[in-house]
C-alpha cells in the first residue's frame, strides 16, 4: 500500500525566511513518481515538480528546491526568500509508475507568508 | 491551450435536485480523472476515463454519475445528493493513462442544500 505523509499541518513565516515542507512516503513498489502541487485559494491545484524513482538529482527551479532521499524515503521542498503570493495548501503525492489511477495524496501542508 | 476548463465554478443544490459538471481540455489528453476534496482534505479519486471508457470507480455511490461524450468532455451528473457530498469537484487529465503529469482545472465548488 502507498502512503504519504506530511506531517506539518500548517506553517506561517515571513515574507523573505525559506520555508522547508515536509514529505515521507511509502510504498513497497521500486518504481514510482512523486510529485508537488500547489493549491492557492482559486483552488486549482497547480503541477510544480514530478521525479521518478530512478532519480535522486536535487533540482532547483528559481526560489523553489526539492531534495529526493530515497534512504529516508523523504521528498522535501523548500521555498527560499518566501513571498506572499507563495501563501498556499502544498500537496505532495505519489503514484506508482504503469498505475496511472493510483495517486496518492498526502494530506496537504498550509503556508502563510506573512508580509 | 493549455488548461483543463470545469463549469460551473460554483453550485448550490437542493437535494432532490438534478445537475451536472463540466469539465472539458483540448490538450489531447486521453486520460480525465474526477476527484472530490473536502474542505481541508487532500484530493480523493471517484473515476478515471481512459480512452473515453470507465476504467475504474472507486465504489462512488450511484447518486454520482459520470459520462465521457468524448475525448475532451467529462461530465458528472449528480442526482439525490446529500449535504455531506457537498465539496469541491476537481477535474484533471492527462496525455495517456500511463502519462504522469495531471493538469487539474480550478474545480466546482458544490454545495448541497
Amino acid at each position: 500500500a502507498q502512503k504519504v505523509t506530511q506531517a506539518q499541518t500548517e506553517i506561517s513565516v515571513v515574507e523573505k525566511e525559506d520555508v522547508t515542507l515536509d514529505c515521507v512516503y511509502e510504498t513497497r513498489d521500486t518504481t514510482y513518481y512523486l510529485f508537488w502541487y500547489k493549491q492557492p485559494p482559486s483552488g486549482e491545484l497547480v503541477f510544480l515538480i514530478r521525479r521518478n524513482s530512478f532519480d535522486e538529482q536535487n533540482e532547483i527551479s528559481g526560489r523553489y528546491s526539492w531534495n529526493f532521499q530515497k534512504s529516508t524515503s523523504s521528498f522535501n521542498f523548500t521555498i527560499t526568500a518566501s513571498q506572499v503570493v507563495d501563501s498556499a495548501v502544498y500537496f505532495c503525492a505519489l503514484r506508482i509508475m504503469y498505475n496511472n489511477n493510483d495517486m496518492r495524496f498526502g494530506a496537504g501542508t498550509r503556508l502563510t507568508v506573512k508580509p | 491551450d493549455t488548461e483543463v476548463t470545469q463549469t460551473p465554478k460554483h453550485l448550490v443544490m437542493g437535494m432532490t435536485n438534478k445537475k451536472s459538471l463540466k469539465c472539458e481540455q483540448h490538450m489531447g489528453h486521453r486520460a480525465m480523472y474526477w476527484y472530490k476534496q473536502k474542505a481541508k482534505k487532500p484530493p480523493e479519486l471517484m473515476f478515471v476515463y481512459s480512452y473515453e471508457k470507465l476504467s475504474i470507480n472507486e465504489s462512488v455511490p450511484s447518486r454520482f454519475s459520470p459520462e465521457c461524450p468524448n475525448s475532451s468532455l467529462l461530465n458528472l451528473h449528480l442526482h439525490a445528493l446529500q449535504p455531506e457530498d457537498s465539496a469541491l469537484y476537481l477535474c484533471a487529465s492527462s496525455q495517456d493513462p500511463e502519462n504522469y503529469g495531471y493538469t487539474f482545472g480550478s474545480g466546482t465548488r458544490l454545495t448541497v442544500v
